[in-house]
């Protein structure tokens, strides 16, 4: 089992729908915890970043970790084509640059 | 500010043979970490290098081997490539201070190894 798992999609949504991606974790330990999107031939950029339980907006994204469930959470509100990427969350623990990153949700948003 | 650069942007290799990846990170960023990048298995984490040491390490066997200068600038490193090494590598750095720090990626070096 992975420390971390990511439904690889792909999600297919119309404009401005409501999306939500997500993750769960086996790894307690875990308190950081970031969202990163990448588009086709590009690397990764963070999006945003919580510590340990609770709620960050940020513009048109949410970030939500319930670390009761080993579960995160991204919403993006009013997605756009431009949203069309792949996203993935990564996580590590308290003093540690060891980050694991889940397989990616690859994302379209159709005009 | 210039961003992450890594070279080559592609390689191909033939198994048995080795490969040096290299990285530039940003301007005043001292630590580099390396990441192998494929469908299946997603991001994985190779190694992150800080002022010249290895600070962290994955569970990578040892043909992964990297180093960094006093520039910072970082050097990945594959021996005795296997087909299974084909792959996106990624290096990212940060300032390193913090875990939170942001960590900003290059394009990544396309390895496929024949």
């Amino acid at each position: 089992q992975k420390e971390v798992e990511q439904d690889p999609g792909p999600l297919s949504v119309p404009e401005g729908a409501i999306v939500s991606l997500n993750c769960t974790y086996s790894n307690s330990a875990f308190q950081y915890f970031m969202w990163y999107r990448q588009y086709s031939r590009k690397g990764p950029e963070l999006l945003m970043y919580t510590y340990s339980s609770g709620n960050k907006e940020d513009g048109r994204f949410t970030a939500q970790v319930d670390k009761s469930s080993k579960y995160i959470s991204l919403f993006i509100r009013d997605s756009q084509p431009s949203d069309s990427a792949t996203y993935l969350c990564a996580m590590t623990t308290s003093g540690t640059y060891k980050y694991i990153f889940g397989t990616g949700t690859r994302l379209k948003v159709l005009a | 500010k210039a961003g992450v650069t890594q070279t080559p942007r592609y390689l191909i290799k033939t198994r048995g043979q080795q490969v040096t990846l290299s990285c530039s990170p940003i301007s005043g960023h001292r630590s580099v970490s390396w990441y192998q990048q494929t469908p299946g298995q997603g991001l994985q984490f190779l190694f992150e290098y800080f002022s010249e040491t290895q600070r962290n390490k994955g569970n990578f066997p040892g043909r992964f081997s990297g180093r960094q200068f006093s520039n910072s600038r970082s050097e990945m490193n594959v021996s005795t490539l296997e087909l299974g090494d084909s792959a996106l590598y990624l290096c990212a750095s940060s300032l390193g201070d913090r875990v939170t720090d942001t960590q900003y990626f290059g394009p990544g070096t396309r390895l496929t190894v024949l």
